[in-house]
């Protein structure tokens, strides 16, 4: 089973920062939070990770609290194509037996 | 950047008949492919999880005689649903881990009539 929880869908505007909400209370010390998303009839596509810090890349934002049972994923100026399902998964990093399981993820609707 | 090639993107079949999917690791090797089935508005499922080498590992559930994984090299893994029906139709992606993480294919629609 996943190990986070997220809302089921959100709507942000057009131009405005999406903040994309996960919890992930159960966390363990040595697993990452890794956020993908999925454009529709596409494969995954990699967004951003972090273990405690917060981190920024071209794409995103992640914000990660102190307890890191939960983080937010901050895209600062949506636009039409991030519309998509945003998936926060937690994982240890490169272990042997490690996979990726998906929960039911995020349904971000960018508004024009 | 990693790239994941995945083969056909969408493919057509009758019922009975058996449909192969290919997933390539294009500029680096991966000792380990996945394979995932996703039906409409519905999440990906891990079906398989291929070794270079072995046998995959199916999940619980999945039938592993209907769903042949062969991984023969270090970048190449392919799904063949055997006497595929219409209840098989799904989108099928594949991801392969690699020194940088996880790379997605753009996934294979298939549709069996």
């Amino acid at each position: 089973d996943a190990k986070t929880t997220q809302p089921t869908s959100m709507d942000c505007a057009e131009g405005r920062a999406a903040n994309l909400p996960c919890n992930h209370s159960t966390i363990s010390g040595n697993e990452y939070v890794y956020w993908y998303r999925q454009i529709h009839s596409q494969g995954p596509q990699y967004i951003i990770h972090g273990l405690k810090n917060n981190e920024t890349n071209e794409m995103a934002s992640l914000i990660i609290t102190e307890d890191r049972k939960s983080s937010t994923l901050i895209l600062p100026h949506a636009t039409l194509r991030d519309t998509a399902v945003y998936y926060c998964i937690v994982r240890v990093l490169m272990n042997r037996d490690d996979k990726i399981i998906f929960g039911k993820g995020t349904r971000l609707h960018i508004l024009p | 950047g990693a790239v994941v090639s995945q083969h056909p993107s969408w493919v057509i079949c009758k019922s009975g008949t058996s449909v192969k999917i290919e997933c390539r690791s294009l500029d680096f090797q991966a000792t380990t492919m996945f394979w995932y089935r996703q039906f409409p508005k519905q999440s990906l499922m891990l079906m398989a999880t291929s070794n270079e080498g072995s046998k995959a590992t199916y999940e619980q559930g999945v039938e592993k005689d209907k769903f042949l994984i062969n991984h023969a090299s270090l970048t190449l893994s392919t799904l063949t649903v055997t006497s595929a029906h219409p209840e098989d139709s799904s989108f099928y992606i594949c991801s392969a881990r690699g020194g940088q993480g996880y790379t997605f294919g753009s996934g294979t629609r298939l549709t069996v009539v």
